[in-house]
C-alpha cells in the first residue's frame, strides 16, 4: 500500500523559493505517477503538475510554467516540488498525490498529508 | 484548458436524503479520466469515483457516478453524517488535469 509523507511547514519571504518533499513508501517512485496539487486558504484544489506516463515527461499547468520544477530522486523514492519567485498568493497547502495508472485507477488515489507554505514579509 | 463547472455551489440537505451533484465540462471529457473527490476540513482529498463511475477502494456503495461527454453526476443515495463535506470533480485531457470549484454539502 502506497503511503506519502511530506516535509514540514515553511515560511518564506516574497521572492524566495520553497522546496517541498514527498517520501514514498510501499511502492517505488518509478512505479507511480506523482502529481502536486495546492489549496489556498478557503479555496478549491489547483493542479500544478505531474508525471505523464504516456509521454514519459513531467507536465506543468500553464499557470506555473517557468516557476515550478518537479523532480524525483529514485534512490530515496522521494519527489520534490520547487516553486520560485514566491508571492503572497502562493500561500497554500501543497499536496503530493499519485495517480494509480499502473493498477488501473485513473485518479489521485493516494495523497500526502499536505505541507503549509506561508509567504509573508 | 477544459473548465469544469460544478453546481450547486452549496447543497443543504438532511441525513438520509439523496444528494445529486453536477459537473459540467467546457468541452467533451474522456469518461476514463473523470474523477470525484471528497474533502473534509483539515484533511487531504479522498478519491471516491474514477473513470466516471468506478468506486475507489473502500468507498461505500451509496456513492455512485454517472455521465459522459460534458455532463457528469455524483449521487449519494442516502446521506450519512460523515458525508457532509466538499466534493470536487476532476478531469484529465490535453496534457492537463483540472478541478471543478467544488460543491459543499451541508447539514440542513
Amino acid at each position: 500500500q502506497v503511503q506519502l509523507v511530506q516535509s514540514g511547514a515553511e515560511v518564506k519571504k516574497p521572492g524566495a523559493s520553497v522546496k517541498v518533499s514527498c517520501k514514498v513508501s510501499g511502492y517505488t517512485l518509478t512505479e507511480l505517477s506523482m502529481h502536486w496539487v495546492r489549496q489556498a486558504p478557503g479555496k478549491g484544489l489547483e493542479w500544478m503538475g505531474g508525471f505523464d506516463p504516456e509521454d514519459g515527461e513531467t507536465i506543468y499547468a500553464q499557470k506555473f510554467q517557468g516557476r515550478v520544477t518537479m523532480t524525483e530522486d529514485t534512490s530515496t523514492d522521494t519527489a520534490y516540488m520547487e516553486l520560485s519567485s514566491l508571492r503572497s498568493e502562493d500561500t497554500a497547502v501543497y499536496y503530493c498525490a499519485t495517480v494509480g495508472y499502473s493498477y488501473g485507477v485513473n485518479g489521485m488515489d493516494v495523497w500526502g498529508q499536505g505541507t503549509t507554505v506561508t509567504v509573508s514579509s | 484548458e477544459i473548465v469544469l463547472t460544478q453546481s450547486p455551489g452549496t447543497l443543504s440537505l438532511s441525513p438520509g436524503e439523496r444528494a445529486t451533484l453536477s459537473c459540467r465540462a467546457s468541452q467533451s471529457v474522456s469518461s476514463s479520466y473523470l474523477a470525484w473527490y471528497q474533502q473534509k476540513p483539515g484533511q487531504a482529498p479522498r478519491l471516491l469515483i474514477y473513470g466516471a463511475s468506478s468506486r475507489a477502494t473502500g468507498i461505500p456503495d451509496r456513492f455512485s457516478g454517472s455521465g459522459s461527454g460534458t455532463d457528469f453526476t455524483l449521487t449519494i443515495s442516502r446521506l450519512e453524517p460523515e458525508d457532509f463535506a466538499v466534493y470536487y470533480c476532476q478531469q484529465y485531457g490535453s496534457s492537463s488535469w483540472t478541478f471543478g470549484q467544488g460543491t459543499k454539502v451541508e447539514i440542513k
